[in-house]
């Protein structure tokens, strides 16, 4: 979708390894999100960015970092994957004041083997 | 206990039906958003209310604040309707998402 880019858009990685999913806006939105869905779980929130150097952990944080160098960009890294974080992830970003509405990207289907 | 609830969780209807998903939450919104997602597909935001009722085509969404309930329904529906509706509430910057409503129209 227009304004809003996710990648990759899918992994596979083993067990143990590093890795970072990037999400890229042209939207200048000032939140960005970080969200794993996961069956019969719903979406969650990992962390989310509300400027930049500005982030802060949602409810399933453990085993994420988050960094936001730049306004288009927010960065998700799994430090050490682990079988558990085999999910669906989806970067929203939205505009500050209330009014803009939420827009998500495509997702990263990421397996963790 | 979840801030928000959706009913029902499946529903399978006929091509035509008039189609309704429930919302109902417990904690205090700026807003309320409905969102579809088709099977291996990426998410849409159909509305966002803060109060009353919108139209977009074919799908209509309501609000009541004061029952904390919203409602989606779906005129003369179609089998491309068939997808995941998610209601997600709006608070304190950051939304709660229910877990959804999977609807199937049979052709």
């Amino acid at each position: 979708d227009a304004g809003i880019t996710q990648s990759p858009r899918h992994k596979v990685t083993e067990t143990g390894t590093p890795v970072t999913l990037r999400c890229h806006q042209t939207e200048n939105h000032r939140y960005m999100y970080w969200y794993r869905q996961d069956p019969g779980h719903g979406l969650r929130l990992i962390h989310y960015s509300y400027g930049v150097k500005d982030t802060d952990k949602g409810e399933v944080s453990d085993g994420y970092s988050v960094s936001r160098s730049k306004t288009e960009d927010f960065l998700l890294t799994l430090e050490s994957a682990t079988s558990s974080q085999t999910s669906v992830y989806f970067c929203a970003i939205t505009g500050t004041g209330g009014g803009y509405g939420y827009t998500f990207g495509s997702g990263t289907r990421l397996t963790v083997v | 206990k979840n801030e928000v609830e959706q009913s029902p969780q499946n529903l399978t209807a006929q091509e035509g039906e008039f189609i309704t998903i429930n919302c109902s939450y417990s904690v205090g919104i700026s807003a309320l958003h409905w969102l579809q997602q088709h099977p291996g597909g990426g998410i849409v935001s159909l509305f966002m209310l803060s109060s009353g009722k919108k139209k977009h085509g074919r799908l209509i969404a309501t609000i009541n604040i004061q029952e904390k309930h919203s409602s989606l329904h779906i005129t003369a529906s179609h089998p491309r309707d068939s997808a995941v509706y998610i209601c997600a509430l709006e608070r304190d910057d950051k939304i709660i998402f229910g877990k959804g409503t999977r609807l199937h129209i049979l052709p």
